[in-house]
């Protein structure tokens, strides 16, 4: 089963314009994290924030937690070609070690 | 410094056999999990691996089951396979069985069922 759903499903923006994927959880967690994923390939971690952290930076990765909504924000400012991946959110199921995925965001950057 | 390594990279098997994936994990890595990704779909977690013990179950059939051995590297055994187990099979290694450690995967064992 499905933990998250990323909204949108899929996404098409031009080189520099800002790509912002959210993502909705179920069940109470100590982290989530986010994951993007090219073609074929295994997941890359990209960023990992605290149920009791509202917001974390990396480089052009901005991630917002809002745990009373059970919802989550990727933000990638000024995007590049080579941005274009799938983007996952993954939680810890009711507070397991268990790490559920959800559905994925398909980013596509056109230069 | 070698990342996480799965084998092989592609595999066809035929409904009714059984199969066995592979997989090192990164170098200082001691937690092994296991995903099973259909085409579209995220990753879906199968189990976790632990001092040799398994530690998480996600749910997926007895069918499915593994093994960790005292390096740190897992097998992954599915036993009569179904068409339904076509999918990307990926192995991701942590420094421990806590959630709030990254996952580190590997690039994945393509699995076709005819």
């Amino acid at each position: 089963s499905q933990q998250g759903e990323e909204d949108p499903q899929a996404l098409s923006i031009q080189e520099g314009e800002n790509a912002t994927m959210n993502c909705s959880y179920k069940t109470s967690i100590n982290n989530l994290q986010w994951y993007r994923q090219n073609s074929g390939r295994g997941l890359v971690h990209l960023i990992l924030i605290r149920s009791n952290e509202r917001e974390k930076h990396s480089g052009r990765l901005r991630v917002t937690l809002d745990t009373s909504k059970k919802s989550s924000s990727l933000l990638i400012t000024a995007s590049r070609a080579a941005d274009t991946a799938s983007y996952f959110c993954a939680t810890d199921e009711n507070n397991t070690d268990k790490l559920i995925f959800g559905t994925g965001t398909r980013l596509q950057v056109f230069p | 410094d070698a990342g996480v390594t799965q084998s092989p990279t592609h595999l066809i098997k035929t409904r009714g056999q059984q199969v066995t994936l592979r997989c090192s994990p990164k170098s200082g890595h001691d937690t092994v999990s296991w995903y099973q990704q259909a085409l579209g779909q995220g990753p879906q977690f199968i189990f976790q691996y632990y001092e040799e013990e398994e530690r998480q179950r996600g749910n997926f059939p007895d069918r499915f089951s593994g093994h960790q051995f005292p390096n740190y590297s897992s097998e992954l055994n599915v036993n009569a396979l179904l068409l339904g187990d076509s999918a990307l099979y990926l192995c991701a290694s942590s420094l421990s069985s806590a959630s709030n450690q990254p996952q580190h995967f590997g690039d994945g064992t393509r699995l076709s069922i005819l």
